[in-house]
């Protein structure tokens, strides 16, 4: 059974840069998609973007500018970098198996608070 | 951007009723790229529904999918307790993959 799990800071200050690590247990993570996918307090599901077999990603345009997907198969993890966060970056955000996340398998998400 | 927009945004209803939710595309997605998922309070949303139509593992037969083009819809036979929750479909045709705003599907 695959299993994801998010890790990383709960709190970024302004400006700075959100990490976030997903960690893939259970299947290798080579020769699959995975993407990130974040859902601020009370609102709807955002798509950030994928990754797929190191060196292929996708970004949605309204972050990528600040977006860096990056994989280590050697530890079968991914990685989420978000550059000069604000207040707006505040969300639940969720690792996933898929390009964008309808591979079936989903991490429990990890809450991230932007604020000083 | 392809934007969905689904509707009711609440749906009261009682167990044992049917439940159709609606998703609109603004342009069209074709049936391979449109999903479905259910996410509960605290919970991480759950695929449902794949291809429009073809439900994901483990999940039961009274969910089911359909349409083509712009239009979607999910269908909830007979309502079980657990079924009550917030229903996302989701584009996966052309990035940026965009979801819904949401269905609350509650107990009236």
């Amino acid at each position: 059974q695959v299993h994801l799990q998010e890790s990383g800071p709960g709190l970024v200050k302004p400006s700075e840069t959100l990490s976030l690590t997903c960690t893939v247990s259970g299947g290798s993570i080579s020769s699959y998609y995975w993407s990130w996918i974040r859902q601020p307090p009370g609102k709807g599901l955002e798509w950030i973007g994928y990754i797929f077999y190191s060196v292929s990603t996708n970004y949605n345009p309204s972050l990528k500018s600040r977006v860096t997907i990056s994989e280590d198969t050697s530890k079968n993890q991914f990685s989420l970098k978000l550059t000069s966060v604000t207040a707006a970056d505040t969300a639940v955000y969720y690792c996933a198996r898929g390009a964008a996340g309808t591979g079936g398998y989903w991490g429990q998400g990890i809450p991230v608070t932007v604020s000083s | 951007e392809i934007v969905l927009t689904q509707s009711p945004g609440t749906l009261s209803l009682s167990p044992g009723e049917r439940a159709t939710l609606s998703c609109r595309a603004s342009q069209s997605v074709s049936s391979s790229y449109l999903a479905w998922y259910q996410q509960k309070p605290g919970q991480a949303p759950r695929l449902l529904i794949y291809g429009a139509f073809t439900r994901a593992t483990d999940i039961p037969d009274r969910f089911s999918g359909s349409g083509s083009g712009t239009d979607f819809t999910l269908t909830i036979s007979r309502l079980e307790p657990e079924d009550f929750a917030v229903y996302y479909c989701q584009q996966y045709r052309s990035s940026p993959y965009t979801f819904g705003q949401g269905t609350k599907l509650e107990i009236k």
